[in-house]
């Protein structure tokens, strides 16, 4: 039972460097989510996607490119890194999706991936 | 907009101790609140919700009551243990997720 599966853990890129975030769920959601944790700054969203087919940013999309590329699969991409971009990144999903209100929007989250940037 | 606001962490206390943690909100109409628990070097996962005023969330101990008229969803715990050591989100679901900025709980033997 794996829930959410984020790909990879750990990463070090230099400045200008490419590299993708890969993440995957396997509870059927409709909804997926990457968000970027930062000390004292909680949780912000980078993008969202409330369905298979369909992407939105979020608070803090600049940087970063989205790839909902089936139900289960939605990637992160930084195509320049820059070390502002230094962070834990957490991959989510839901049933459904924001703007419900309703008790059945709870996410189930990745375990994570640190990037460095130098 | 919509918004919460969690006391500032760390909250550092003895086990056994009682714990509160506060979150207020500000939303229209009628959100659903949570509170969410990450354990060192893990992802979030929820620990309770509620959907409706009055509505208590309850989960390992922990207990949180949907205040309408306080706009508020405080965590409590009577006794607390060194595993309860993580970081704590209080969010709201209403047109969109809100997160709380996290609290962080230390719990000494």
């Amino acid at each position: 039972n794996a829930g959410v599966t984020q790909t990879p853990k750990f990463q070090v890129l230099k400045t200008g460097q490419s590299m993708t975030l890969q993440c995957a769920q396997d509870m059927n959601h409709n909804s997926m989510y990457w968000y970027r944790q930062d000390p004292g700054m909680g949780l912000r969203l980078i993008y969202y996607s409330a369905s298979e087919g369909t992407t939105d940013k979020g608070e803090v999309p600049n940087g970063y490119n989205v790839s909902r590329l089936n139900k289960r699969e939605f990637s992160l991409r930084l195509e320049s890194a820059a070390p502002s971009q230094t962070s834990v990144y957490f991959c989510a999903s839901s049933e459904v999706g924001q703007g419900w209100g309703s008790g059945a929007n709870v996410l189930t989250f990745g375990a994570g991936s640190r990037l460095t940037v130098l | 907009g919509d918004s919460v606001t969690q006391m500032e962490g760390p909250v550092t206390l003895s086990e056994e101790a009682f714990l509160t943690i506060n979150c207020t909100y500000t939303a229209t109409g009628y959100p659903s609140l949570f509170w969410y628990v990450q354990y060192p070097g893990e992802g979030l996962q929820l620990l309770l919700k509620a959907t409706k005023a009055d509505d208590k969330g309850s989960n390992k101990g922990f207990e949180a009551t949907y205040r309408k008229e306080t706009t508020s969803f405080h965590l409590e715990k009577g006794s607390v243990q060194v595993s309860d050591s993580a970081v704590y989100f209080c969010a709201l679901s209403n047109y969109q997720l809100i997160w709380g900025a996290g609290t962080k709980l230390i719990i000494k033997p």
